[in-house]
């Protein structure tokens, strides 16, 4: 069965600083790989997503992620953090050997804060 | 284009009752599935349709369950509701079947039961 592993529940950076949210997964398969970030009271937002090739996949709002086969685990990154950027930001997985359609398992989130 | 729209926004039920609840996903869009999000469990998948046929199912009771329509609209059901089954539930579409497409969220319904 997959599964995700986000192992900080918050990550405090200060604005303008480089910010790192950690995620790591396990499949019996190829990972497809995606991040999700969620604001008070709203739904999941798509930011981006790894399926094959380049291992720095970029996304929306500046963000990217890293693929890293070896050490099972997709890291999201963004060069400099503003203010706005605070939210809880998800990372999940499907497994492309179990199949199951479109279904997602979500790791338990990340609690990002970027202090002025 | 318009988003995933999911009504009601908020509800409030009684232990016993049940509920139902509706999502429609972004116009093109085949694939409907449905999360459940909770502080202690966090984001637990329930199930998806695709062409009117669930394809896939969580690990939840039979009192949860979900339909699709010929438009691609989706309803879940919960039926003789519990006070645990407080939670935001969250609808996401996808173009099709294939697994390498993003899903797209709606806003969630925040249900409460009482």
């Amino acid at each position: 069965a997959q599964s995700v592993a986000q192992p900080e529940d918050q990550v405090n950076v200060a604005e303008g600083n480089p910010l790192t949210v950690k995620c790591t997964y396990s499949v019996s398969g190829n990972p497809y790989l995606f991040w999700y970030v969620q604001y008070p009271n709203r739904g999941l937002q798509f930011l981006l997503k790894y399926i094959t090739g380049d291992n720095l996949v970029k996304g929306s709002y500046g963000f990217e992620a890293e693929f890293n086969k070896s050490q099972t685990s997709f890291h999201l990154k963004k060069p400099s953090a503003l203010v706005s950027d605070s939210a809880l930001y998800f990372c999940a997985v499907r497994d492309t050997l179990t199949g199951g359609g479109n279904k997602l398992t979500f790791g338990t989130g990340t609690q990002l804060k970027v202090e002025l | 284009k318009a988003g995933v729209t999911q009504t009601p926004r908020y509800l409030i039920k009684t232990r016993g009752q049940q509920v139902t609840l509706s999502c429609s996903p972004i116009s093109g869009h085949r694939s409907v599935s449905w999360y459940q999000q909770t502080p202690g469990q966090g984001l637990q998948f329930l199930f998806e349709y695709f062409s009117e046929t669930q394809r896939n199912k969580g690990n939840f009771p039979g009192r949860f369950s979900g339909r699709q329509f010929s438009n691609s609209r989706s309803e879940m059901n919960v039926s003789t509701l519990e006070l645990g089954d407080s939670a935001l539930y969250l609808c996401a579409s996808s173009l099709d079947g294939a697994m390498n497409t993003e899903a797209f969220f709606g806003q969630g319904t925040r249900l409460t039961v009482v």
